[in-house]
Parts: structure tokens; sequence; C-alpha cells
């Protein structure tokens, strides 16, 4: 039983093309997160949504929107995709953990998306 | 600003060799640890994490870390390196919020 999953695995498309990945766990986590991993495999942070509200937005094209329509649930949808978009999005999850150790808390992630953008 | 630096791009080892993965961190004071490693085709997977206590912290697959805070420090070593070790590790730290920053990873090699 998977415990974070992502649809689609992988994902081609042309530029300008509008396109969503969808993200569920079934862990009962409060906290999720959408990252992006480049072609040398840096992983940086996109999103993070806790309880469905948006607590982490780096700088990030306004093109990449994020929603959440429950806790165990967190969606990415590109406008206009570009050749730069082409890269390998991870959704990832935790609990709340303790009071004050949200940041200790074990990320669990998905298998991962792979988009290329022709 | 906080920063998480793994100086090995790629490291090659036979296998039974021992491993031993650098990471230097940057942050004020003491931060969350983790080491996570990453299978081709595969999301990240907790091996270890510290925040306290012993600085020698045990994890999954045979993985130890040790924290040395003189040194800005929290390398993984492992004494027998297996062929099915062969992945992607990502050093990453956080300071007590949500946000999690990893480093660039370094990509293990095991020949036979």
């Amino acid at each position: 039983d998977t415990a974070v999953s992502q649809t689609p695995k992988y994902l081609v498309t042309q530029m300008g093309n509008d396109k969503s990945i969808k993200c569920e766990q079934n862990l009962g986590h409060d906290t999720m997160y959408w990252y992006k991993q480049d072609s040398k495999k840096f992983l940086k942070i996109m999103f993070s949504y806790n309880n469905k509200e948006l607590i982490i937005n780096e700088t990030v094209p306004n093109r990449f929107s994020p929603k959440s329509p429950d806790k165990a649930h967190l969606n990415l949808h590109i406008n206009s995709l570009e050749l730069g978009d082409s890269a390998v999005y991870f959704c990832a999850s935790t609990s709340r953990g303790l009071a004050g150790s949200a940041g200790l808390e074990t990320q669990y992630f998905g298998p991962g998306t792979r988009l290329l953008v022709l | 600003a906080q920063s998480v630096t793994q100086p090995d791009i790629h490291i090659t080892v036979s296998e039974g060799a021992s491993l031993e993965l650098r990471c230097n961190y940057s942050y004020g004071a003491t931060p969350y640890l983790f080491w996570y490693v990453q299978s081709p085709g595969q999301g990240l997977q907790l091996l270890l994490k510290y925040f306290s206590g012993d600085t020698l912290v045990q994890g999954i697959k045979g993985f130890e870390a040790e924290f040395k805070r003189s040194q800005s420090s929290f390398n993984l070593r492992k004494p027998s390196v297996h062929w099915s070790d062969a992945a992607e590790y990502f050093c990453a730290l956080n300071t007590g919020g949500f946000k999690t920053i990893f480093g660039a990873g370094t990509r293990l090699f095991v020949k036979a």
C-alpha cells in the first residue's frame, strides 16, 4: 500500500501547454511539499502546505500553482510550460510532530513525476 | 543563511570496502540533520537523523553518522558496502520549521 503516490509517473508535453501533477498520501500527515529536482539531482523546495494552508512559497514562477483540496492531497498545476520546467517533481509529506519539532519529522517522498517539455 | 555542502559529487568504492560520505553545514546553532538515500528512479528514503544527544547516530541498512559540532559536519559511514548501496545520498538540514535544505547529493558507485 503506497504511502505517498504521484500521478502521472511520466509526463511528456509541448512548450506552452498546461499540465497538472497529483499527489496523495495515506499516512494521515498534516504537511505536504513539492520539490523540484533538476538534471544535476539538486533538490529544491517549491511549496509546502500544512492543514491545507500554504506555509512555504519559494521563489517559483507564478505559472506554478499548488492546490490542496484536503490534507491528503496536494496537486501542482503548471501553466504555459517552458523547456526549463523539465525536471523530476517530488511530493513529500510529514506529520506535524510535537509542538516546536516539525523540523525533526521524517519526510516521506513519492516516487516522482518525470516531466519533459519539448 | 543556512546551507549544506556535500563536497563529493561522486564516490566509487569496492564492494566490501568501508564508506564515508562527507557533509558540512552552515548554521549558527545545532540544526536537525538528516541523511536520505535515493535509489535510481525512486523517491528519497530516510537513512537516519540527528537532533540532540549522542553524536553517533545509527540508521537503517547498517549506516551511521557522526555529528561534529566543531567541524560543522555530519558524515555518513558504513563499514562494508554492498552493491545495493549504489545510489544518490543527500544530506539535509532543518532549523526547526517546515523548510528542509538539501545538499547537492553524492552519487555512490560500487564496483565488484
